[in-house]
């Protein structure tokens, strides 16, 4: 059965303090893993999609990394407007579902 | 929003009713899915499609079925609603192995 464990479940940071927020899977061969934003009482937002062992992935100051066990999504200086629940989900090749973590939810403090 | 809607946006229903919950594409793509969120358990599938009259299960998909009579339209209806069923569904639409969200039901049974 897919797994995905993120952690931490829940992260304060100053602004421009960077870190990073793990996502660790189990997938009997990964199609692909994904990372989505949410905010608040709204749909999760696309942000990326991480193929394979070794790529990477960036948008403003994220960058999303992936190793054939866990990925990373590294926040360089964030700032306020970052604060939501980040999730991570992989897909297992030939299945359409997607198995969810159950996200962290970042807080930016000005 | 990726141009999907889901109407309504907040529903309360009393335990037995049937409910009807409703996602519209305008972008025409074949997969279209609908998930669940609930605390502490991320978000789970309940049934998707990948055409017109052509749905499967996901992992919840109990005391639910859908319809799709439209490639723009995909129903999801509770037969008889059960106050385990309360949660908040999104809808999705697949574009290659990617899947963007729709806003989300707020559904309360009572």
């Amino acid at each position: 059965e897919d797994q995905v464990t993120q952690s931490p479940e829940a992260l304060r940071l100053q602004e421009g303090e960077s870190s990073s927020l793990n996502c660790s899977y189990t997938v009997s061969g990964l199609r692909g893993l994904f990372w989505y934003r949410q905010d608040p009482g709204k749909g999760p937002e696309f942000l990326f999609t991480l193929y394979s062992a070794g790529e990477e992935k960036e948008k403003e100051r994220l960058k999303a990394t992936l190793t054939k066990k866990e990925s990373f999504l590294h926040i360089t200086a964030p700032k306020p407007e970052d604060s939501a629940t980040y999730l991570c989900a992989v897909q297992a090749s030939g299945n359409e579902k997607l198995t969810f973590g159950t996200g962290t939810r970042l807080t930016i403090i000005p | 929003d990726a141009g999907i809607t889901q109407s309504p946006r907040h529903k309360v229903t009393e335990t037995g009713t049937p409910v009807t919950l409703r996602c519209h594409q305008t972008e025409n793509h074949r997969y279209m899915y609908w998930y669940r969120q609930d605390p502490g358990h991320g978000l789970r599938l309940i049934h998707y499609s990948y055409g017109v009259k052509d749905t499967d299960k996901g992992e919840v998909s109990d005391g639910y079925s859908v319809s799709r009579s439209k490639t723009e339209d995909f129903l999801l209806t509770l037969e008889s609603a059960t106050s385990s069923q309360t949660s908040v569904y999104f809808c999705a639409q697949g574009q290659g192995y990617e899947q963007y969200f729709g806003p989300g039901t707020r559904l309360t049974v009572t």
